[in-house]
């Protein structure tokens, strides 16, 4: 088993410019949700898929989206980047119907300049 | 709505010496709680979870919590720390209600250092 895999592992960036990362669960998880944790900081909650559809989603502004393909694999997507997206992005994925624990990949390093 | 307050940003410690990094939670709804671990450059991992029974979790690598529900508390100790310990620490809770918010909620981190 794989586990959480992510890719790429490092990104740089230009102002303005779109990124998309992308995530493959864990072997029989079924919902995918995207944290940012920016630099000494703790991850914080962008949006959670299942089903191919976002069901919920944290405090972001809508440059950031996502998309689950129905493999349960997903991308999110940052438009208009800022200096502030700069952050490692975590995946995380789990099974909804027991709920208990989420897996992290290593996560995607982006660097705005 | 759910928020973690861990208590220390940083905890220097010696080598073989015991620790604790504290973690307190407030919610609405009834929690898990975790604790995961992260080295340096890399994710998250897993490192205990609450998630009913016995209050006091225990880790396979000397780590353990204890559950305090008046105090809303889930403290993370190990009572004699190694060099490998050294790493970044969060404090994580999420709601029990499967149709509900399945997101984690995690405090802001704790570095601890294990001077030689």
């Amino acid at each position: 088993d794989a586990g959480v895999t992510q890719s790429p592992t490092h990104l740089i960036k230009t102002r303005g410019q779109q990124v998309t990362l992308r995530c493959s669960p864990k072997s029989g998880h079924d919902t995918v949700s995207w944290y940012q944790q920016a630099l000494g900081q703790g991850p914080q909650f962008i949006f959670q898929y299942y089903e191919e559809e976002e069901r919920q989603r944290g405090n972001f502004p809508d440059r950031f989206s996502g998309h689950q393909f129905p493999n349960y694999s997903s991308e999110l997507n940052v438009n208009a980047l800022l200096l502030g997206d700069s952050a490692l992005y975590l995946c995380a994925s789990s099974l909804r119907v027991t709920n208990t624990e989420a897996f992290f990949g290593q996560g995607t390093r982006l660097t705005v300049v | 709505a759910q928020s973690v307050t861990q208590l220390d940003s940083q905890v220097p410690v010696f080598e073989e010496a015991p620790v604790e990094l504290r973690c307190n939670y407030s919610s609405s709804v009834s929690v898990y709680l975790f604790w995961y671990v992260q080295y340096p450059n890399q994710g998250l991992q897993l490192l205990l979870k609450y998630l009913s029974g016995s209050t006091l979790v225990e880790s396979i690598n000397g780590f353990e919590a204890e559950f305090n529900k008046s105090q809303t508390s889930f403290h993370l100790r190990k009572p004699s720390v190694h060099i490998s310990d050294t790493a970044e620490y969060f404090c994580a809770v999420r709601s029990r209600v499967i149709q509900g918010a399945q997101k984690l909620v995690f405090g802001q981190g704790t570095r601890l250092t294990i001077n030689p």
